[in-house]
C-alpha cells in the first residue's frame, strides 16, 4: 500500500463543474503539498497545508489530520485547469523537506 | 522564492553512456533534492544533495548509477551512467519549502535507445 494514495487516477469534467480531488496518507506528516503538473513537465506547487484550509482564487484545499485525508477543489473549472494533480506530504519521521508523491490525478476539463 | 534552471532540458541518448544534469538555483540553499518520474508515473526521490557532505540516496538507488555533486550553495549536478532505457525519465531537481511553497527546476526529459 502506498504512504499516499490518490482518487480518482483520472477525472473528466465539463467547463464550470466544481471539482474535487482526494488524497490519503497514513504516516505522520509535517505537511502536506498539493502540485500542477503541466503536459510540458513542470511543476508548480499550489499549497502546501499543516491544518485547516487555504484558498487561492477558484483553488480550495483542505486538510483532516486526525483522518489523514485531503481534498483540492477547483470551483468553476476551465479548460487551462486541465493538468495532473499531484499530492505530496513530507513526514514527521524524515526531513520536513524530503516529500513523498501520490500517483497524480489527470484532470481533463472539457470546454 | 526560488528560480531553478535545468540543463539539458531533454536529450537523446546511447543505452552505456552517461549523462550529467545540471540544476542552478537563484538563491542558497542547503538541501537540494533529485527526483526522477518514470513514463506516467509519479515522482520518486532519488537522493538528498548537501553541500559539503555526501548525497544520501533513497532505496534503490545508488552512488555508482547516480552520482552527485554539490560543490556549492547554489549548483548541483546528477550524473545518470551506464544507461539503460529503463533510465527514460525526467529528472528533476528541486528546493525548498519556503514560505509554504516547494520549487521544482523545468526538468530533463532523458530518452535512452
Amino acid at each position: 500500500k502506498n504512504e499516499v494514495e490518490q482518487s480518482p487516477q483520472n477525472l473528466t469534467a465539463q467547463e464550470g463543474e466544481f471539482i474535487t480531488i482526494n488524497c490519503s496518507y497514513s504516516v505522520g506528516i509535517s505537511a502536506l503539498h498539493w502540485l500542477q503538473q503541466h503536459p510540458g513537465g513542470g511543476i508548480v506547487s499550489l499549497f502546501m497545508l499543516s491544518s485547516g484550509k487555504k484558498k487561492h482564487g477558484r483553488l480550495i484545499a483542505t486538510i483532516n489530520i486526525q483522518e489523514k485525508h485531503s481534498s483540492l477543489h477547483i470551483t468553476a473549472s476551465h479548460p487551462r485547469d486541465s493538468a495532473v494533480y499531484i499530492c505530496a506530504v513530507s513526514s514527521e519521521e524524515t526531513s520536513g523537506s524530503r516529500l513523498t508523491f501520490g500517483e497524480g490525478t489527470q484532470l481533463t476539463v472539457n470546454p | 522564492s526560488a528560480v531553478i534552471s535545468q540543463k539539458p532540458s531533454r536529450d537523446i541518448c546511447q543505452r552505456g553512456t552517461s549523462l550529467t544534469i545540471q540544476c542552478q538555483v537563484d538563491s542558497q540553499v542547503t538541501m537540494m533534492f533529485w527526483y526522477r518520474q518514470q513514463p506516467g508515473q509519479s515522482l520518486t526521490l532519488i537522493a538528498t544533495a548537501n553541500q559539503g557532505s555526501e548525497a544520501t540516496y533513497e532505496s534503490g538507488f545508488v552512488i555508482d548509477k547516480f552520482p552527485i555533486s554539490r560543490p556549492n550553495l547554489t549548483f548541483s549536478t546528477l550524473t545518470v551512467s551506464n544507461m539503460s532505457p529503463e533510465d527514460s525519465s525526467i529528472y528533476l531537481c528541486s528546493v525548498g519549502p519556503w514560505a509554504d511553497t516547494q520549487y521544482f527546476g523545468p526538468g530533463t526529459r532523458l530518452t535512452v535507445l
